[in-house]
């Protein structure tokens, strides 16, 4: 079956820190993988996908960076954040093969930035 | 460009009562449609979706939804609500598998007692 992992589930960073936050998904070879970010538990934000190792779209300019070192690894990462970065962090993904459309999202990584 | 919208921020309804919970979209092609739910402080879990076929698609926990092609619509529904419905919702689109998906802005259930 698959799965999706994320971690740490919860974050508390002083500004000017660097963060990391790590997604891995089993069960599913070659999955495009996704970060967003939720703010105030209402709309999702896309910030990067991947569609292959070392593959990585960036959708909103800002103070963070994505890697996909490995097929099922994604890690968002940050040199210096600062308070906007606070917020729900949710790491997802898509099927590779069979593709059936759905969006499988992993428990998310809450981030309080102070 | 596609975009989704769900007209609604809040929507309360009384145990045992049918809900709605509304969805519009505007994409040009035939969409893939779902819907999602989200409970505190977790991530977003697959309700139901709509490909193609019958225009009522049957999903997790009770909900159904209807594509309503001429409308642009995919209103979430279930016939008797329960406490335990309370969340936050997102309807979402693409054109293909593997599209980025477009979220809508989420609609907030309070089913009370």
């Amino acid at each position: 079956s698959q799965t999706i992992h994320q971690w740490p589930a919860t974050l508390v960073q002083p500004v000017g820190s660097p963060l990391s936050l790590e997604c891995t998904v089993e069960g599913t070879s070659n999955p495009n993988l996704y970060w967003y970010r939720q703010a105030a538990g209402r709309g999702l934000q896309l910030l990067f996908y991947s569609v292959g190792i070392g593959q990585i779209s960036s959708e909103v300019p800002q103070n963070l960076s994505a890697s996909r070192p490995q097929d099922r690894q994604f890690i968002l990462s940050s040199k210096k954040l600062l308070l906007s970065d606070s917020g729900f962090y949710l790491c997802a993904y898509t099927q590779g093969a069979y593709n059936t459309g759905e969006l499988f999202f992993g428990e998310g990584s809450r981030l309080t930035v102070l | 460009a596609q975009s989704v919208a769900q007209p609604e921020d809040q929507v309360n309804v009384a145990e045992g009562n049918p809900l709605t919970v509304k969805c519009t979209y505007s994409v040009s092609g035939n969409p893939y449609l779902f819907w999602y739910v989200q409970y505190p402080n977790r991530g977003l879990q697959f309700l139901l979706k709509y490909i193609t076929g019958d225009n009522l698609v049957k999903g997790s926990y009770g909900f159904e939804a209807e594509f309503n092609k001429s409308q642009t619509s995919f209103h979430l529904k279930k016939p008797s609500a329960l406490v335990s419905d309370s969340a936050l919702y997102f309807c979402a689109v693409i054109l293909t598998a593997g599209q980025n998906f477009v979220f809508g802005p989420g609609t907030r259930l309070s089913v009370l007692p």
